[in-house]
């Protein structure tokens, strides 16, 4: 079973800090995604990473996957209280029709 | 634009009553659809896919099924409810296996 390891479960920062958040596997993913969620809605996406070794910025936040593809990392650059909600990262299992495979995910809460 | 409408959005069912929830696809053709269930510290397990009309694989074996009598139309059901079955359901669709998933705003069920 390929798992995915979120890391940390749960941050509560001040607004304007920087912060990190982890993916891991032991698997390696054809390509992983981040999403955000928000109480009572679905995952919104916010990037895809395919190519080991990349790094994807949108605009505050910066995604970068590992050069083995076993493991992400996403950095949000002065927080802001609009950047709270559950960050999850999804990895595509490659090879055969089926779904994604989900990590537990990071609530993230920045104060003001 | 595509667009996916999942409904409804919350539901209390009681126990060993039948269960109904409906997600449709606008904006696409042959999608891939997807049932997910999130529940408190599991993140989104992955329960049914399809990759077409009739065709539905399970990921879990479990109290619940999955039709797919439409294109663009997925179906999750429950012949009798238990306590267990209660959670967020989320569908999701995909134009390829592994994908972007683009996700429903969800059904809050709760089994009681």
């Amino acid at each position: 079973t390929q798992l995915l390891e979120q890391s940390p479960q749960f941050l509560s920062i001040q607004e304007g800090e920087n912060l990190t958040v982890y993916c891991n596997s032991s698997s390696v993913f054809s390509s992983l995604q981040w999403y955000r969620q928000e109480p009572g809605e679905g995952p919104v996406l916010l990037v895809t990473v395919v190519t080991g070794g990349e790094v994807k910025k949108l605009k505050r936040l910066t995604f970068q996957f590992g050069d083995a593809r076993k493991d992400s990392s996403l950095h949000i650059t002065a927080a802001q209280p609009g950047d709270t909600g559950l960050y999850l990262c999804a990895g595509a299992r490659g090879g055969g029709a089926d779904g994604l495979t989900f990590g537990k995910g990071t609530h993230l809460i920045i104060q003001p | 634009s595509q667009t996916i409408h999942q409904w409804p959005a919350t539901l209390v069912q009681p126990v060993g009553s039948p269960l109904s929830l409906e997600c449709t696809v606008e904006g696409t053709s042959n999608p891939n659809l997807y049932w997910y269930r999130q529940a408190a510290g599991r993140g989104l397990q992955l329960l049914f896919y399809s990759v077409g009309i009739g065709q539905i694989s399970s990921e879990v074996p479990q109290n619940l099924s999955a039709s797919r009598p439409q294109d663009r139309q997925f179906i999750l059901s429950s012949k009798k409810l238990l306590l267990s079955d209660s959670g967020f359901y989320l569908c999701a669709w995909s134009v390829l296996p592994g994908t972007e998933a683009f996700f429903g705003q969800g059904t809050r069920l709760t089994v009681v």
